[in-house]
């Protein structure tokens, strides 16, 4: 069945602090990946994003992801949170020139002041 | 330029009574997907529509919903009748054309809860 994972539902960090939030997928095919996040009050938006080539991609904010095939991977990263980074973080998945995301259950990050 | 827009934001409705959720796409997009998002749970494809056309409804319930995209205004989102288990966020996102780059914009969301 197709799916996507994350496993850590919430996370606590303090400022400074690296960030690296888990994503694994299942789903036969060619995938693209993408990391969505929500601010509080505020619309999905799209972080970054991995279509085809290296796969280590730079998003918007500091962040970026990179996707390991073999481990049917695309875990976020940043290597240092501000307290503006607090939200939830979405990852998702779709089959090549397909139109419908598979979405992971999200992560709750919080970083402390 | 303006990005997805969805209205309302929140919702209440009795139990038996309609929901009508609406979307109004990002300037030059012709696609609209629909999401739901139930707590604790991720965002679940609900519905694919272009102008006047449903695309793709696999993840519509079968009964009491639906959904349209006219040729002039909003998509719009119908939950008839509705029921306690259809509280949840409802998520609009639009495209351009669907093409091997392509990427969803999402709307705010509307928040409904069914008392």
């Amino acid at each position: 069945a197709q799916s996507v994972s994350q496993h850590n539902h919430h996370v606590i960090l303090s400022e400074a602090a690296s960030l690296e939030l888990g994503c694994n997928y299942s789903y036969g095919g060619t995938v693209n990946l993408f990391w969505y996040v929500q601010y509080p009050g505020q619309h999905l938006q799209l972080l970054l994003k991995y279509f085809s080539g290296d796969p280590l991609v730079k998003g918007i904010k500091g962040f970026e992801a990179e996707f390991i095939k073999s481990k049917f991977s695309f875990n976020l990263r940043k290597p240092s949170v501000q307290w503006s980074d607090t939200a939830e973080y979405f990852c998702a998945v779709r089959g090549s020139g397909t139109y419908k995301y598979i979405f992971g259950t999200g992560t709750r990050l919080k970083v402390l002041a | 330029n303006a990005g997805v827009m969805q209205n309302p934001r929140h919702l209440v409705r009795r139990r038996g009574q309609e929901a009508r959720l609406r979307c109004s796409p990002m300037k030059g997009h012709s696609h609209v997907y629909w999401y739901r998002q139930l707590p604790e749970e991720g965002l679940k494809f609900m519905v694919y529509l272009q102008k006047e056309n449903i695309i793709d409804e696999s993840g519509m319930p079968k009964e009491r919903f639906s959904a349209e995209f006219p040729k002039e205004g909003p998509s719009i989102l119908r939950i008839q009748q509705v029921v306690r288990g259809d509280s949840a966020a409802y998520f609009c996102a639009s495209s351009p054309p669907v093409g091997a780059q392509e990427t969803q914009y999402f709307g705010p969301g509307t928040r409904l809860l069914v008392l």
